[in-house]
């Protein structure tokens, strides 16, 4: 199975901060690489597909880079609704394994 | 565009289960559909899944053998018989949508979960 490793795990951070979420692969995995948004209480919301291509609806200030094994996903100026966990995803092979997660708190 | 589950619930190791999940405001036959878990709090584990008419499916290991997904089109109707359930089989199983690119992967739709406890 591929192994997906993110870091940190928690990340304290502010409103109005540019934080940074890194998420690395244990094999290649082309820009097979998904973004989740997940709140307390609440499934998944999908933000980021194709490693960087923005999901409809998903505000701008998000943006997801990387290939091969090695991607980030970025938040620009964080707002109060952004303080949830974050989750990546490769989509290259089955089981479709996901990373522990990254809780973005309130600093 | 949604989905919502049913069937969960409390069960001895062992027993069986069978999940269902109701799909609403799209055409269910043009979507895979896949199964994933979450331990409240915890991680999110892929389970399986199925391709738009039923004929393709696929398992995570720890459950191959045991569970069973299957789709009725006509009633944009998942389910997931779950047998010989074990204690780390326990959590929210959410249905999900595979629906943003042609050959690729990502889960746009989700539904609300429903909890499995194996306990005794």
């Amino acid at each position: 199975d591929i192994q997906m490793t993110q870091s940190p795990s928690s990340l304290p951070a502010s409103v109005g901060d540019r934080v940074t979420i890194t998420c690395r692969a244990s094999q290649t995995i082309a820009s097979f690489l998904n973004w989740y948004q997940q709140k307390p209480g609440k499934a998944p919301k999908l933000l980021i597909f194709d490693a960087s291509n923005l999901q409809s609806g998903v505000p701008s200030r998000f943006s997801g880079s990387g290939s091969g094994t090695d991607f980030t996903l970025t938040i620009n100026s964080l707002q109060p609704d952004d303080f949830a966990t974050y989750y990546c995803q490769q989509s290259y092979h089955t089981p479709y394994t996901f990373g522990q997660g990254t809780k973005l708190q309130i600093k | 565009e949604q989905l919502m589950e049913s069937g969960g619930g409390l069960v001895q190791p062992g027993g069986s289960l069978r999940l269902s999940c109701a799909a609403s405001g799209f055409t269910f036959s043009s979507y895979w559909i896949h199964w994933v878990r979450q331990i409240p709090g915890k991680g999110l584990i892929w389970v399986s899944r199925i391709n738009g008419d039923g004929s393709r499916t696929a398992y995570a290991d720890s459950v191959k053998g045991r569970f069973t997904i299957s789709r009725d089109n006509a009633k944009s109707t998942l389910h997931l018989q779950m047998d010989s359930l074990r204690a780390e089989d326990t959590g929210l199983y959410y249905c999900v949508r595979d629906g943003v690119l042609v050959g690729r992967t990502a889960f746009d739709i989700w539904g609300q979960g429903t909890l499995v406890t194996v306990s005794s």
